[in-house]
């Protein structure tokens, strides 16, 4: 069974700081993998999406690594500012085909603090 | 880009009612779909994938009788929790596939969610 862990649990860092989440997962037979972030009360809105043939996605400041081999994804934040301030969750996709394609495994979330 | 919206996105009951949350693609049609549940501070947990036109598949631990899954047509999935008791309370989240984007398997996309509080 997929099992997917996020450190830290929370984080909280002064404005402008470089900062980088991360994931690992159990099972490395997986599809893509993706990152959300998440506000209080809020569904989820897809940051990254990262193909398991690849290595990186980049969009604006942010920046997401996969090493598929060692079940590991970080998420890099550059020059955070306080809207960044939210939930940010990973999530796995099982292989392409057969019926497990989009049942998502979630990790439980890194909450960021960024403080003006 | 594609859209997916919940509704209501906040629902409060009295305890034994049965609330319904409605979940629909509104730019392409989407033979899977998937219900998500959200417990306070913690993560999502896959219920059941929305099959259209044909039963739900549920997760193990998820009572069938208890969260009853229709996708009558290729836009709408509903979430019915019957009976609803205070433990029921949560933040559910569909999610709905568009084989049509996205590459092989299709892509994903989410919808803003449901609070539902069970009084």
């Amino acid at each position: 069974k997929q099992e997917v862990t996020q450190i830290p649990a929370a984080l909280s860092v002064p404005e402008g700081e470089n900062l980088v989440l991360n994931c690992s997962f159990t099972d490395s037979a997986i599809y893509n993998l993706q990152w959300f972030r998440q506000d209080p009360g809020k569904g989820l809105t897809s940051l990254l999406l990262i193909q398991s043939s690849q290595r990186e996605q980049t969009s604006g400041r942010l920046n997401a690594s996969l090493d598929k081999s060692s079940g590991r994804s970080t998420l890099y934040i550059a020059a955070s500012q306080p809207g960044d301030s939210a939930t940010y969750l990973c999530a796995v996709n099982p292989t392409a085909g057969g019926t497990s394609y989009g049942k998502l495994t979630f990790g439980q979330g890194t909450i960021l603090t960024v403080h003006p | 880009g594609a859209v997916v919206s919940q509704h209501p996105s906040r629902v409060i009951c009295k305890s034994g009612t049965s609330v319904k949350i409605e979940c629909r693609s509104l730019d392409f049609q989407a033979t899977t779909m998937f219900w998500y549940r959200q417990f306070p501070k913690k993560s999502l947990m896959l219920m059941a994938t929305s099959n259209e036109g044909s039963k739900a598949t549920y997760e193990q631990g998820v009572e069938k009788d208890k969260f009853l899954i229709n996708h009558a047509s290729l836009t709408l999935s509903t979430l019915t929790v019957t009976s609803a008791h205070p433990e029921d309370s949560s933040f559910y989240i569909c999610s709905a596939r568009d084989i049509l984007a996205g590459g092989q398997a299709g892509e994903l996309f989410f919808g803003e969610g449901s609070r539902l509080t069970v009084l």
